[in-house]
């Protein structure tokens, strides 16, 4: 199976603040990797695919970047509504698997 | 508008059965995979199982290789997963989720709000 390595786990900026997490593959995935947004209590909702497309609806200072193993997700200045818990994941092969998540706080 | 209503969750004893379904509104349902993916309280997301669009293409987590099925009945716009010999690990919140293309290989696109399943004696 492909391991996926998400850093930080968890991390507290503050409004306005660049935000950027990574997720590392154990193998090269090509651009096969995705990012999810899931805030408490809500189902995960995809915000960025194929390393960096931006989904239809989702605001411009979310984005994405990397291929291969390395790969970054950033916002460029984070929102109190941008509170919530990210996670990559792989479709290179199956099982599809997910990073262990990141935890964004507002400081 | 996509809408994705899983139902069947709950309260069961370990070693029993358990079936989920999904029901699927809002767009053309064999035209996509479909997915169920699982989160355990307090914990990330878990792929379980995916089938392609005319279910020739089916896979599942090792996890649960052997006990639980996925099926699809395209003619009712619905997504099943058969869960047997179910064991405490299997508690979690179960999300139906759409993937973005016919093949099961692809992101998942949209999800409904999960039913949750506890294994418990």
């Amino acid at each position: 199976d492909i391991q996926m390595t998400q850093s930080p786990s968890s991390l507290s900026a503050s409004v306005g603040d660049r935000v950027t997490i990574t997720c590392q593959a154990s193998q090269d995935i090509s651009n096969y990797l995705n990012w999810y947004q899931q805030k408490p209590g809500k189902a995960p909702k995809l915000l960025i695919y194929d390393a960096s497309n931006l989904e239809t609806g989702v605001p411009s200072r979310f984005s994405g970047s990397g291929s291969g193993t390395d790969f970054t997700f950033t916002i460029s200045s984070l929102q109190p509504e941008d509170i919530a818990t990210y996670y990559c994941q792989q479709y290179d092969n199956l099982p599809h698997t997910f990073g262990q998540g990141t935890k964004l706080e507002i400081k | 508008e996509v809408q994705l209503v899983e139902s069947g969750g709950g309260l069961v004893q370990p070693g029993r059965s358990l079936r989920l379904s999904c029901a699927a509104s809002g767009f053309t349902f064999d035209d996509y995979a479909m997915h169920w993916v699982r989160q355990a309280p307090g914990k990330g997301l878990e792929w379980v199982s995916g089938i392609s669009w005319n279910s020739g293409s089916i896979g599942y987590a090792d996890s649960v290789k052997g006990r639980f099925t996925i099926s699809r009945d395209n003619a009712k716009n619905s997504l099943y997963l058969q869960m047997n010999s179910l064991r405490a690990e299997d508690t979690a919140l179960y999300y139906c989720a759409k993937g973005e293309m016919a093949t099961i290989l692809s992101y998942f696109q949209h999800w409904g709000q999960g039913t949750l399943v506890t294994v418990s004696s």
